[in-house]
């Protein structure tokens, strides 16, 4: 099964920083993965969808990039309701689908 | 609009069994395969399987083999999803995702409590 390294794994940030997330992919997936953003007490939302596409609703702020085995989520000018646990999944050979391990986006 | 509206919290005791519903509505329920994901307290987002809703196929991920069964009634567009031989560790929010290639709807959660 493919395996999903997230990176870091918790953050600080202030207000208005830029926050950079990476996912790396034990073999290539191709385009296929997606970003999703995870609040306590709520379902997970999902932000990017095919590594770089912006699900329909999602402020501009959040872009995806990368492909094959290497992947970054962006958040530009970070907001006060962006603070919350960020995770990739990839989908490539589904099933099955593979998570990577989170990152927390954490008020300094 | 596309809606996935799973059954309320539980309380179980250990060794017991849970079945959680998710109930789909705003899209042709046959068409799209449905994931389970797990969150156990503290710990990240875990995949537990799939079903497809039209042919019943399924596949379950290998820490849930022999105890997790994916069900689907298709007369009133509902996937369950039962976990059965229940530990303190399986204490978590269980999540049903519509799967599009990814999973683009998701089930607003459903927490189980194991705890004698």
């Amino acid at each position: 099964d493919i395996q999903m390294t997230q990176s870091p794994s918790s953050l600080s940030a202030s207000v208005g920083d830029r926050v950079t997330i990476t996912c790396r992919a034990s073999q290539g997936v191709r385009n296929e993965l997606a970003w999703y953003q995870h609040k306590p007490g709520k379902a997970p939302e999902r932000l990017i969808y095919a590594a770089s596409s912006l699900q329909s609703g999602v402020p501009s702020r959040f872009s995806g990039s990368g492909s094959g085995t290497e992947f970054t989520l962006t958040i530009n000018s970070l907001q006060p309701e962006d603070f919350a646990t960020y995770y990739c999944l990839q989908h490539h050979n589904y099933p099955p689908l593979t998570f990577g391990g989170g990152t927390k986006v954490e008020i300094k | 609009q596309v809606q996935l509206v799973q059954s309320g919290a539980e309380v179980k005791k250990p060794g017991a069994s849970v079945k959680v519903s998710c109930k789909a509505s705003g899209y042709t329920f046959t068409s799209y395969d449905i994931n389970w994901v797990r969150q156990a307290t503290g710990q990240g987002l875990e995949w537990m399987g799939w079903m497809n809703p039209n042919s019943g196929n399924r596949g379950y991920a290998q820490k849930f083999q022999g105890r997790v069964t994916m069900t689907r009634d298709t007369s009133i567009s509902t996937a369950y999803m039962e976990l059965s031989s229940l530990r303190s560790e399986d204490t978590a929010v269980y999540y049903c995702a519509r799967t599009n290639g990814d999973l683009d709807y998701w089930g607003q959660g459903t927490l189980v409590t194991v705890s004698s």
